[in-house]
């Protein structure tokens, strides 16, 4: 089963700053990982799928990369409603199953 | 709009069934393409994968659930549904509903709190 890693657990920055979420595999997968944003009492909400596709109304400063065992999520510049979780997520065809990351904690400096 | 809306009990005794439904308004729950997730939340271990159910009614189910666990979908109501059987304290959780195509959720429902308590 592979296992997904994110790092840091949390992560500390300020409003205009750049941030950097990591989420290693613990092997290498195809192009269908996803990042997730939660808000304290919300459900997920869908930021990139296939490593580097945005979802619908998900705003240009996020975006996705990586290959192999290493994928990235990028906020260019944090706006104050970026400050939550974020999550990755791997959906692989064979045997059919989806896995989470331990998620990581965006929060204001 | 694709609306889903979890309900039933918010509490379950131990060695008890849950049973959950889903209320899907804004899609069909056997339109071609879509698949229908449940995944659940504890404080401990996270967002975990539950299983799925497709269009034409094949399910998957985490490998670690899937002895006890029963995902249907009932097109006439448009609801989907959830069955976990003898359940434990360790099964206390929020439990979402949520709808993909061909790529990870992209609509979930608001999320109910289950606890299994006696």
């Amino acid at each position: 089963e592979i296992v997904l890693t994110q790092s840091p657990a949390t992560l500390s920055s300020s409003p205009g700053e750049r941030a950097t979420l990591s989420c290693r595999a613990s092997q290498i997968i195809t192009s269908f990982l996803a990042w997730y944003q939660q808000k304290p009492g919300q459900a997920p909400r869908l930021l990139i799928y296939d490593t580097s596709n945005r979802a619908t109304a998900v705003p240009a400063r996020f975006s996705g990369s990586g290959s192999g065992t290493d994928f990235t999520l990028t906020i260019s510049s944090l706006e104050p409603e970026d400050f939550a979780v974020y999550y990755c997520q791997l959906r692989y065809n064979w045997p059919p199953r989806v896995t989470f990351g331990q998620g990581t904690r965006l929060e204001i400096k | 709009q694709v609306q889903l809306q979890e309900s039933g009990p918010g509490l379950v005794k131990p060695s008890e069934t849950l049973s959950l439904t889903c209320t899907i308004s804004g899609a069909s729950v056997n339109s071609p393409g879509y698949y229908w997730s449940w995944i659940r939340q504890t404080p401990g271990k996270g967002l975990e994968w539950i299983g799925y159910i497709y269009y034409n009614g094949n399910t998957n189910y985490s490998p670690s659930l899937k002895s006890r666990v029963t995902i249907s979908a009932d097109p006439s109501k448009n609801q989907l549904s959830l069955k976990l059987i003898s359940v434990t304290a360790a099964d206390t959780a929020v439990y979402y509903c949520a709808r993909g195509k061909g790529g990870p959720e992209d609509f979930w429902g608001q999320g109910t709190l289950v606890t299994v308590s006696s």
